[in-house]
C-alpha cells in the first residue's frame, strides 16, 4: 500500500534562511507523481512543485525545490530565502499513475508545519 | 493553473441538517476528486466525481452520507447530510486536468463546523 511519511511535525527558520522538508515514501509501483502542497490558516491547499518518478532531474520552481532520491524514496523539499509568508502547514503527496482508471488519488502524509521567525 | 471556485468558504449548520458544497471550474476538466480533512488532520479522499457516471467513493465514505453530483465537465457539488459535530471538517474539491496527473490543484475550501 502507498504510504507518505513527513516525520518533522514542527520546523523553524530564520528568515533568509534555506530550509528543508522531509518526506519518505513507500509505494510498490513503478510510475508515481510526487506533489508539494502549502496551506496557509485560511486553510486552501496551494500546489507548490511536482516531480515525477522517471523525470532524471530535481523539479524547481522558484525558491522551491524538490530533492528527490529515488532508491531512498525520498522526496524533500527545499524553500530557499525563507520568508514570512511561508509561514504554513506543508504536505507531501503522492499518487500512483493508473492512466486509464480513476483511482489516481493522491495520498497525503501528516504535514510539517514551518514558522519563518524574523 | 485552473482556477477553482468553491462555495461556501466556511458556514456553521445545526446538526441533523445538510450543506451542499459547489465547486466551479474555470476551463473543463476530466477528474474531480473531493477530500476531507478532519481538524489537525491531513487530507483524506472521499470520492472521485466523473462526468456522466455515479462518483466512486472511497472506503469509509458512502453515498448516503456524501452524495456527489457532477452533472458537467465543469461543476460538481458535495452534499453532506444529517450532519454531526464529528462532520466539522474543511472540504475540499481537487481537479486534474493534464492527462498525465501531474497537475493536481484544490479549491479554496469550506471549512465546516456543525454544532
Amino acid at each position: 500500500a502507498q504510504k507518505i511519511t513527513q516525520t518533522q511535525p514542527g520546523m523553524f527558520v530564520q528568515e533568509k534562511e534555506a530550509v528543508t522538508l522531509d518526506c519518505t515514501y513507500d509505494t510498490s509501483d513503478q510510475s508515481y507523481g510526487l506533489f508539494w502542497y502549502k496551506q496557509p490558516s485560511s486553510g486552501e491547499m496551494i500546489f507548490l512543485i511536482y516531480q515525477g518518478s522517471y523525470d532524471e532531474q530535481n523539479a524547481t520552481e522558484g525558491r522551491y525545490s524538490l530533492n528527490f532520491q529515488k532508491a531512498r524514496k525520498s522526496a524533500n523539499l527545499v524553500i530557499s530565502a525563507s520568508q514570512l509568508g511561508d509561514s504554513a502547514m506543508y504536505f507531501c503527496a503522492m499518487r500512483e499513475v493508473n492512466y486509464g482508471g480513476a483511482t489516481n488519488k493522491l495520498i497525503f502524509g501528516t504535514g510539517t508545519l514551518l514558522a519563518v521567525q524574523p | 493553473s485552473a482556477v477553482i471556485s468553491q462555495k461556501p468558504s466556511r458556514d456553521i449548520c445545526q446538526r441533523g441538517t445538510s450543506l451542499t458544497i459547489q465547486c466551479q471550474v474555470d476551463s473543463q476538466v476530466t477528474m474531480m476528486f473531493w477530500y476531507r480533512q478532519q481538524p489537525g488532520q491531513s487530507l483524506t479522499l472521499i470520492a472521485t466525481a466523473n462526468q456522466g457516471s455515479e462518483a466512486t467513493y472511497e472506503s469509509g465514505f458512502v453515498i448516503d452520507k456524501f452524495p456527489i453530483s457532477r452533472p458537467n465537465l465543469t461543476f460538481s457539488t458535495l452534499t453532506v447530510s444529517n450532519m454531526s459535530p464529528e462532520d466539522s471538517s474543511i472540504y475540499l474539491c481537487s481537479v486534474e486536468r493534464d492527462r498525465l496527473y501531474t497537475e493536481a490543484f484544490f479549491g479554496q475550501g469550506t471549512r465546516l463546523t456543525v454544532v
